[in-house]
């Protein structure tokens, strides 16, 4: 497997724009998580989904990120409008749902809203 | 939710010396307590896990203690050596549910 996979790797927009993130779990995880990162607040668990279904979405900051996840192998990330205090690494991560199983990180996305 | 908490932020030690790292937790019902290390530009990976039937794992180097009573597990990194240099972050997870919360991150220095 090739891992967590997210797309792209590196985005820079302008702010009041739309910005879209996207990860593929590792085939068979059934739970998926999303996490910004940023020097002052360190990972941050946005939302993450058990079997599809969004669990915790408490770590969202404001109604201006949605995240869905449409099938096991795809969910999206979703910033609308952005600015610049979004910017940071979104790192996306599954596991298999039960506890006490490693989470696998992505790659990461860089985004900078300018 | 669950509260992680990390001491210290930054820490720097002599190469070959030893590097601890300690986490508090805030919900009694957590069970599973992955290190995860991140370098610099790169995903975290995990290092070592516990789970909150053990009190204690050693894979080499490193060894991770936990106390249930007092809601507290540390990192223990020793002969700590140049390419141990990165950011470590703890964190907490449970069965039920399924959440990982993370610590705020340790950068570890190990000047050679």
């Amino acid at each position: 497997d090739a891992g967590v996979i997210q797309s792209p790797r590196h985005e820079v927009t302008e702010m009041g724009q739309e910005v879209t993130l996207r990860c593929k779990p590792i085939s068979g995880h059934n739970s998926l998580f999303w996490y910004r990162q940023t020097m002052m607040r360190g990972l941050e668990l946005l939302i993450y989904f058990n079997n599809n279904v969004p669990i915790d979405d408490s770590g969202m900051p404001e109604d201006r990120f949605s995240a869905k996840m449409p099938n096991a192998s795809f969910s999206t990330l979703k910033i609308q409008p952005s600015e610049p205090r979004d910017s940071a690494v979104y790192f996306c991560a599954s596991n298999l749902i039960g506890g006490g199983t490693e989470a696998f990180f992505g790659q990461g996305t860089r985004l900078t809203v300018v | 939710g669950e509260n992680v908490e990390q001491h210290p932020s930054t820490l720097s030690v002599q190469e070959g010396d030893s590097a601890v790292i300690k986490c508090t937790y805030s919900d009694s019902a957590s069970n599973y307590f992955p290190w995860y290390k991140q370098e610099l530009g790169k995903r975290p990976q995990l290092i070592i896990d516990i789970r909150s039937n053990v009190g204690e794992k050693k894979d080499q180097r490193i060894a991770v203690t936990l106390n249930k009573t007092a809601k507290h597990f540390s990192l223990h990194i020793t002969e700590t050596q140049p390419e141990d240099s990165a950011v470590y972050f703890c964190a907490a997870s449970k069965s039920t549910g399924n959440q990982f919360y993370f610590g705020t991150g340790t950068s570890l220095t190990v000047i050679p």
